[in-house]
Parts: C-alpha cells; sequence; structure tokens
C-alpha cells in the first residue's frame, strides 16, 4: 500500500528565507506527483505537477523535483512571503485513473 | 467559471439523520470523487467515478453513498450520520488522463451531534 510521508508537519521561517518542503512515497511506481497549496478553511490547489518522465517542474517562486528511484519530491519555495503561509501537501496516484494518496501535509507560517 | 462548487459549506446533523451534500462542476471533466479530511489522518477517498454511470469505492466508503447521472453531478449521500462523519468533506475532478491536475471545491463542514 502505498504511503505518503511529509516531515515536519509545521515550519515556521522569516520573510525572505529560501525553503524547502520534503515529501516521500513507499512505492516508487508512479507516474506523477502533484503538489498542492490549502488556505485555512478553504479546498485544495494544485500548485505543480510533475510527470515520471521530468525531474523538475516550475512555476514562479516555486520549484518541485522528483527523484523517483529514492521515493523522494521536494518543493523549493524561494523568497518567501508571508502570503505563502499555508498547508502544502503532496499526493501520488494510486492505481489507475486520477485516485491520489495524500500526505498529511506541512503548514508553513512565513513571519514579517 | 465556477470550478467546482460544494453546497452547502456548513452542515449540522442529529446522529441517525440523512443528508445529501451536493458538488457539481462545470469543466466538462470525465472523473469525480469524494475525500474526507480529518484531524491526524489527512485526506482519504470516499467514492470516486471516472465518467457518467461508473462509480467505485474508495479508501473509506462505508456509511457513503454516490451517483453519476451526468458528467457535471456527483452527489454523495449520508444514510445514517454518525458522529464518526463528522469531518470535512471535499469534492473534485479532473479531466482524467493520468498527467492532469485535481480541482478542489472548497469544502462542506459536517457536524454530527
Amino acid at each position: 500500500k502505498q504511503e505518503v510521508t511529509q516531515i515536519p508537519a509545521a515550519l515556521s521561517v522569516p520573510e525572505g528565507e529560501n525553503l524547502v518542503l520534503n515529501c516521500s512515497f513507499t512505492d516508487s511506481a508512479i507516474y506523477n506527483l502533484q503538489w498542492f497549496r490549502q488556505d485555512p478553511g478553504k479546498g485544495l490547489t494544485s500548485l505543480l505537477l510533475i510527470q515520471s518522465s521530468q525531474r523538475e517542474q516550475t512555476s514562479g517562486r516555486l520549484n518541485a523535483s522528483l527523484d523517483k528511484s529514492s521515493g523522494r519530491s521536494t518543493l523549493y519555495i524561494a523568497a518567501s512571503q508571508p502570503g505563502d503561509s499555508a498547508t502544502y501537501l503532496c499526493a501520488v496516484p494510486t492505481g489507475a485513473n486520477s485516485k491520489l494518496t495524500f500526505g498529511k501535509g506541512i503548514t508553513l507560517s512565513v513571519r514579517p | 467559471n465556477a470550478g467546482v462548487t460544494q453546497t452547502p459549506k456548513f452542515q449540522v446533523l442529529k446522529t441517525g439523520q440523512s443528508m445529501t451534500l451536493q458538488c457539481a462542476q462545470d469543466m466538462n471533466h470525465e472523473y469525480m470523487s469524494w475525500y474526507r479530511q480529518d484531524p491526524g489522518m489527512g485526506l482519504r477517498l470516499i467514492h470516486y467515478s471516472v465518467g457518467a454511470g461508473i462509480t467505485d469505492q474508495g479508501e473509506v466508503p462505508n456509511g457513503y453513498n454516490v451517483s453519476r447521472s451526468t458528467t457535471e453531478d456527483f452527489p454523495l449521500r449520508l444514510l445514517s450520520a454518525a458522529p464518526s462523519q463528522t469531518s470535512v468533506y471535499f469534492c473534485a475532478s479532473s479531466p482524467g488522463q493520468s498527467n492532469s491536475p485535481l480541482h478542489f471545491g472548497n469544502g462542506t463542514r459536517l457536524t454530527v451531534t
């Protein structure tokens, strides 16, 4: 059974810091990995989707990498801002279709 | 473009009552799914559908029913509410291709007393 782990559960950094959020998964037979953002009381917003054939995907100040062989992905946030404060979740497909297994998320707080 | 719309946003039920959580998407997505999110448990898949007329169980289907009569709508029915079903429920959709991002609604917060 696929398990997705995100450690630590919470992180607090000063504004302007570059940071890395980690995600690990047990079954490397995946065809993509997604990173999501969740604001309090809201649904999840897809940030980046990395296909298994890619090693990196970038969107603005966000960069996600994927290493299938080691079962790891990282989300790099450059020059963090207070508006980046949210919970970040990673997810991988389980079987066919779009069924996803989620990590429990990392709650990020960026201090002004 | 409304995306994925869930109603109601909040609901309080008494044990044993039934209700339907509504989910509609206007993106012509084939795939739709329901998740529940609980503290310490993360997001867990309840039911999903790969197209109109087709549904299947996820990780935690007991106590819930779904149907998919149209591409747009995917309601989740609680047959006899229990306190263990107190949770935040999210509906999500995607075009269905294996490399398509998942789009989420804003959730329904359900409390069962």
